[in-house]
């Protein structure tokens, strides 16, 4: 079993969309959750950091549910410019801190 | 732009063939990382580098040979790849400890070996 699973899409939607990302992680010793953003041929880059309670960043919502192991990812009125990869990642410590990455949702915004 | 550079930015290398992979951190981070991205498949941690000293990973073929001269710069040594190592590499840089969470990753250099 993976240790972060995401559904790949792509996921279409149009300009104005709402789009709603999810993800889960096996690993119940997991300590922090994000969200990164990778764009075509670029690197990743962190979106945003995800907390138990909530958190909002703009046209951005991440959840947390620990008990169910799952993430997600809500984009309100989404715009051509959010056209990309979405990274679902978790922190862990086995010996050191590392980040596990799952393989990406990507995401089109159309016209 | 991010202050995590990596050269070359494309290679192609025969089996046989040596070469290096170069990354340079400007943000003061004492933890440095090298991953592997192939096609629909997740980042795959290789090394990890924590004030210069390197944390195993005993899951990456001895051909692929880290090193960190200094919290600053980082480089991956290969030797007789195989064309299934062909994908691209990203280096990232973090404060280590327990602010790794935001990593800060280079450009990649994307491999193809022949």
């Amino acid at each position: 079993r993976k240790e972060v699973e995401q559904d790949p899409g792509p996921f279409n939607v149009p300009e104005g969309a709402t789009v709603a990302f999810n993800c889960t992680y096996s690993n119940s010793a997991s300590q922090s959750f994000f969200w990164y953003r990778q764009d075509c041929r670029k690197e990743p880059k962190l979106l945003m950091s995800v907390y138990s309670s909530g958190n909002e960043d703009g046209r951005f919502t991440a959840q947390l549910n620990r008990a169910s192991q799952y993430i997600s990812l809500l984009i309100r009125d989404s715009k051509l410019s959010d056209s990309a990869t979405y990274l679902c990642v978790v922190r862990l410590y086995t010996g050191f801190q590392k980040l596990v990455f799952g393989t990406g949702t990507r995401l089109l915004v159309s016209p | 732009e991010t202050g995590v550079t990596q050269t070359p930015r494309h290679l192609v290398m025969g089996m046989t063939n040596k070469k290096s992979l170069k990354c340079e951190q400007h943000l003061g981070h004492n933890a440095m990382y090298w991953y592997k991205q192939s096609a629909k498949k997740p980042l795959e941690l290789m090394f990890v580098y924590s004030l210069e000293e390197r944390v195993e990973n005993n899951s990456v073929p001895s051909r692929f040979s880290p090193e960190c001269p200094n919290s600053s710069h980082l480089f991956l040594h290969l030797h007789t790849l195989q064309p299934e190592d062909s994908a691209l590499y990203l280096c990232a840089s973090s404060q280590g400890g327990d602010r790794v969470d935001e990593q800060f990753f280079g450009p990649g250099t994307r491999l193809t070996v022949l």
